[in-house]
């Protein structure tokens, strides 16, 4: 089976703009979970899509949202980015039932300027 | 947040066992111990999770005690590709997916 792919791997953006980043679990799963990873904070989690719904959400201003559509693909947006937004976002699935392990993706590194 | 507790750093000879220990005092009966590593900037790999008994895999073996409060992560054979930032996670008895990382266990393994 294909492992969890986002795109874009690298992506430059700056202050203000806004940026949508995506994420293609592994074939079945049905849970994405998407993580931002920074230095100075470590690994935080941002939310959990099931099923097209939101089901869980971390401790992160209203800028970060995301969506997740039938074909379970998700996808993050953060709107009017700030240089603290830098970072790698980590996006993982499951199958999303019970107690599950969660796989991760490469990640997309971003920087904001 | 982190219900987890582990040495910032070890190091470890290549050939030997590696021991990475984790203190999960708070846990409560029905969550589980999972452990991933991280290989600098890459997506964290999941090595191996269990919940009251011992476990083992391919990669690694997981020693929880027997009252739960702590465990211990053995990669019996470390190589250099072991060298990695070890993260252990008690997962959040909440319905879906939700790990909570700690700041892991650096772990170098010298030649």
């Amino acid at each position: 089976k294909a492992g969890v792919t986002q795109t874009p791997r690298y992506l430059i953006k700056t202050r203000g703009q806004q940026v949508t980043l995506s994420c293609s679990p592994i074939s079945g799963h049905r849970s994405v979970s998407w993580y931002q990873q920074t230095p100075g904070q470590g690994l935080q989690f941002l939310f959990e899509y099931f099923s097209e719904t939101q089901r869980n959400k971390g401790n992160f201003p209203g800028r970060f949202s995301g969506r997740q559509f039938s074909n379970s693909r998700s996808e993050m947006n953060v709107s009017t980015l700030e240089l603290g937004d830098s970072a790698l976002y980590l996006c993982a699935s499951s199958g999303g039932q019970g107690i599950e392990t969660q796989y991760f993706g490469p990640g997309t590194r971003l920087l904001v300027l | 947040d982190a219900k987890t507790t582990q040495p910032p750093s070890m190091d470890c000879a290549e050939g030997r066992a590696a021991n990475l220990p984790c203190n999960h005092s708070t846990i409560s009966g029905n969550e589980y111990v999972y452990w991933y590593r991280q290989i600098h900037s890459q997506g964290p790999q999941y090595i191996i999770h269990g919940l009251k008994n011992n476990e083992t895999n391919e990669m690694a073996s997981l020693i929880i005690t027997e009252d739960r409060k702590s465990s211990t992560l053995i990669l019996p054979h470390a190589t250099l590709r072991d060298t990695a930032v070890y993260y252990c996670i008690v997962r959040v008895a909440l319905s879906g997916n939700q790990f909570y990382f700690g700041t892991g266990t650096s772990l170098t393994v010298i030649p």
